[in-house]
């Protein structure tokens, strides 16, 4: 039990639903992470919180949209997706996002979405 | 190169020593982890080392760090059944807000 939960923890849906990804943290951290594991790739970091503020998206396809309402909270919501969206979605949070100091991040257990 | 570097698979006897090598990218990076993916599971930090370390210890973890060659290794001792699992090695540059991972070492542990 890391203080990371995700919900929900399997999703199946067809190209043409909305869903959304849910992701709590029970830290007090104030940054959070949407991480994408996908097989035989590195973690590929898509969006950075900090302080419920939007710091870094790396180049995401906008049929994905994170939502931060607080600091605890952390969504991805998910329409018209493509079968290669198919992937373990991973949340993290840590203290903050200050560069060159130790950050640990933590993450919840993943949601595996499967888009038919 | 911008990817960490790791291999993909390594098999080991229980009660033998695994090591994991790992090479990243940036020589400024100031925190280097290990985590630890078991299956169906999300990512759990092992241990970690700063980068004015060149060796540090915690039970039967050995991180050893060769700043000039960039690279990074994991040794378990005694490695058991239950350290069977994905390891990732990742890095903390002194850019950007979050941490470059490896693609994993799937461990397997046979009795």
């Amino acid at each position: 039990e890391t203080g990371v939960t995700q919900t929900p923890r399997h999703l199946v849906m067809g190209m043409t639903n909305k869903k959304s990804l849910k992701c709590e943290q029970h830290l007090g951290h104030n940054a959070m992470y949407w991480y994408k594991q996908s097989a035989k790739k590195p973690l590929e970091l898509m969006f950075v919180y900090s302080l419920e503020e939007r710091v870094e998206n790396n180049s995401v396809p906008s049929r994905f949209s994170p939502e931060c309402p607080n600091s605890s909270h952390l969504f991805l919501h998910l329409h018209t997706l493509q079968p290669e969206d198919s992937a373990l979605y991973l949340c993290a949070s840590s203290q903050d996002v200050t560069a060159g100091v130790y950050n640990e991040q933590f993450f919840g257990p993943g949601t595996r979405l499967t888009v038919l | 190169g911008e990817d960490v570097e790791q291999s993909l698979f390594l098999s080991v006897r229980e009660g033998d020593s695994s090591v994991i090598n790992c090479t990243y990218t940036d020589s400024s990076s100031t925190y280097l982890y290990w985590y630890k993916q078991e299956p169906g599971a999300g990512l759990q930090l092992l241990t970690y080392i700063f980068s004015n370390m060149d060796m540090k210890q915690d039970q039967r973890l050995t991180v050893l760090l060769n700043k000039k060659d960039k690279h990074l290794s994991l040794r378990i001792a005694d490695t058991q059944t239950g350290d069977s699992a994905i390891y990732f090695c990742a890095e903390r540059r002194n850019s950007g807000y979050a941490l470059n991972f490896g693609k994993g070492t799937s461990l397997l542990v046979t009795p």
